[in-house]
């Protein structure tokens, strides 16, 4: 079965830096990649996703690329803000169901 | 994009009790998950439920311990029972179009205490 890895599990950086969030996974058949935020008592919220056939999406300050041949993907996130710090967790799945990674924890210093 | 609330927000049950977890959409959806995150942890999937169909459960998750229903198409309940103080977690209900590839949305998560 699908297995992801993502690193780092913790993450500091100042106000106004870029953050990179990596993940790999195993399975080759898999297709779609999202991202979530999660907040402390709060359920994950989705930040942005990635399918197969795209190799890079932007939101704004939030971007994703996906490299199909490595089996990796990645999260970039700009110029921080201390709102940006929560715990980050990729997912990849092949239609069947979503395997999470085992989350970053970002925190932006002021 | 699907809101989805969920009943308790938090509970603290006595070993050997049951807790029910409500979980209501407010749109028709094809897939709802559950899942569980323990403190500090990753999500696991404990089970797919599926209207008109039984639960999918996941390799280590049996339907006499997490018993699932799917009355229709905006509404599911997750009970785990027979807890003890290993069952302490976090429940989240999500819910996606017609895959697990259609966006899913999370609800806000039950934290349950078993004492």
């Amino acid at each position: 079965g699908e297995n992801v890895e993502q690193h780092p599990s913790t993450l500091s950086v100042q106000e106004g830096d870029s953050a990179v969030i990596k993940c790999t996974y195993s399975d080759s058949a898999s297709n779609y990649f999202p991202w979530y935020k999660q907040e402390l008592g709060k359920g994950p919220q989705l930040i942005i996703d990635i399918r197969s056939n795209v190799g890079e999406k932007k939101d704004q300050r939030i971007a994703v690329t996906l490299n199909k041949t490595a089996k990796h993907f990645s999260l970039h996130i700009t110029e921080t803000q201390p709102e940006d710090s929560a715990v980050y967790f990729c997912a990849a799945s092949n239609t069947d169901k979503l395997i999470f990674g085992t989350g970053t924890r970002l925190q932006v210093f002021p | 994009s699907a809101v989805i609330s969920q009943k308790p927000s938090r509970d603290i049950c006595q070993r050997g009790t049951s807790l029910t977890i409500q979980c209501q959409v407010d749109s028709q959806v094809t897939m709802m998950f559950w899942y569980r995150q323990q403190p500090g942890q990753s999500l696991t999937l404990i089970a797919t439920a599926n209207q008109g169909s039984e639960a999918t459960y996941e390799s280590g998750f049996v339907i006499d311990k997490f018993p699932i229903s799917r009355p229709n198409l905006t509404f599911s309940t997750l009970t785990v029972s027979n807890m003890s103080p290993e069952d302490s977690s976090i429940y989240l209900c999500s819910a996606s179009g017609t895959s697990s590839t259609d966006t899913q949305y999370f609800g806000p998560g039950t934290r349950l205490t078993v004492l």
